[in-house]
This record gives C-alpha cells, structure tokens and sequence, in this order.
C-alpha cells in the first residue's frame, strides 16, 4: 500500500519564520505534489515536481519555494511565513508515464502562523 | 481546463443508493473523469477513474454518459461511514499537474 507520510501533523509558527514542510512517500513515485486546502475554497496546487530537481509552479506558488533531491522526499519552504499562509497542506504523489495516475495523498499538515 | 460542478452538499440515510453528479460542460477529448473521497482530518483518497460508459470497481460505479458532459458517481447502500466530501476532477491525460480539486459535495449520511 502507498504511504505518504508529511512530518508533522500540527505545526505552530510565527510570522516571518523560515517554515519546512517535508514529505515523503514510499512507492517510488515520480510526481508529487503540495497542495493547502482552505474552508470554502477546496484543494488548489502550489508546486508539483514529476523528477528529482525539477519543479513547476502550480496555480499558488506565490511566497512559497520547494526543493527535490531526493525521489522519495518533497519539501515545501515558506520562505517568510505570513498568517495568510496558515492552512492545511497536504502532500500527495502519483505515477509517472501512466497518466491520470490516481494521487495518494498524506493526512496534511496543519499549519498555523501567528 | 474543463471546470466542475457539483452539488455542494447532500444528505441521505443508511442503507440507500446515493448518486452524485458533477457537469463538466467544456471536457476534452483527452480528459479523464475520476472521484476522490475526503474525510476530516485525512488528505483525499482516490475511489473511481472513468473515461466513457460505466466503471465499477468494490467501492462505486461511475456512469458516463455518450457525450461526457456530466457523469454520476454511485454509491451503494451507504452507511455513516461515507459520510465525507467528495471530489469530482476533470483532467487532461497528457498532463497530471492540471488537475484541479473543486469544492466538492459534503456527503452527510444520516441515520
């Protein structure tokens, strides 16, 4: 069975912190994928990466950077976190080559900016 | 992209059929149908992907019509555990990143 397992379930942070979320999945996917969900707004795409070192930006990507050196682990850097970045992220990774791969997602992170 | 419309809640009682149905007026012809399902507190978890007609597997059936223009994800005989929010997703087969989450139908089975 798939695992994605993102590091932390709950996470506290101030305002202008350097924040990491990290990511990490067990299947040898080549897509994965970070997401933050919003009360009313659904799942929208921050950055998805389909390779080691590659990267493209999804329709959120504004004041977040993410970093893939390694297949199996996908960070997401708030770079100076704001309190309009609190939310849930949410992690997911998918089969490449085989398209519309169903994604596994983590159970998120819920992450609060003070 | 194709864009999703589905109900944005529904409720039901045990032990009866429920269909949801999402319209996707602008699909293409290399999109694919598939449905999610989310619990509180879990990321969503994929249930069925369909293409035309009808799909089956142990959890639901998805029905398709011809023109693809909306499809219909039943559930069968639910119980309190399907309540949940469940997601409707139109996406191209040549690109997995454009794949996009609505809002989703709040599944609320009552007893």
């Amino acid at each position: 069975d798939v695992k994605v397992t993102q590091s932390s379930r709950y996470l506290v942070k101030r305002t202008g912190e350097k924040v990491f979320l990290e990511c990490v999945q067990d299947m040898d996917h080549e897509n994965m994928f970070w997401y933050r969900q919003d009360p009313g707004l659904g799942l929208r795409l921050i950055y998805f990466s389909y390779d080691v070192k590659m990267k493209e930006k999804g329709d959120i990507p504004e004041g977040y950077s993410v970093s893939r050196e390694k297949k199996e682990r996908f960070s997401l850097i708030l770079e100076s976190a704001s309190t309009n970045q609190t939310s849930m992220y949410l992690c997911a990774s998918s089969l490449l080559g085989r398209l519309n791969q169903p994604q596994h997602f983590g159970d998120g992170t819920r992450l609060s900016i003070l | 992209l194709a864009k999703t419309t589905q109900p944005i809640s529904m409720d039901s009682y045990e032990g009866q059929e429920v269909n949801i149905t999402c319209s996707h007026n602008n699909i293409a012809t290399n999109d694919y149908i598939t449905w999610y399902q989310q619990f509180p507190s879990q990321g969503p978890r994929f249930i069925i992907q369909g293409y035309k007609t009808k799909v089956t597997n142990e959890v639901a059936s998805l029905f398709i019509p011809a023109d693809r223009k909306s499809s219909t994800l039943s559930l069968p005989r639910v119980s309190l555990s399907d309540t949940a929010v469940y997601y409707c997703l139109v996406g191209d087969m040549r690109r997995d990143d454009k794949i996009i989450f609505g809002k989703g139908t709040r599944l609320h089975i009552l007893p």
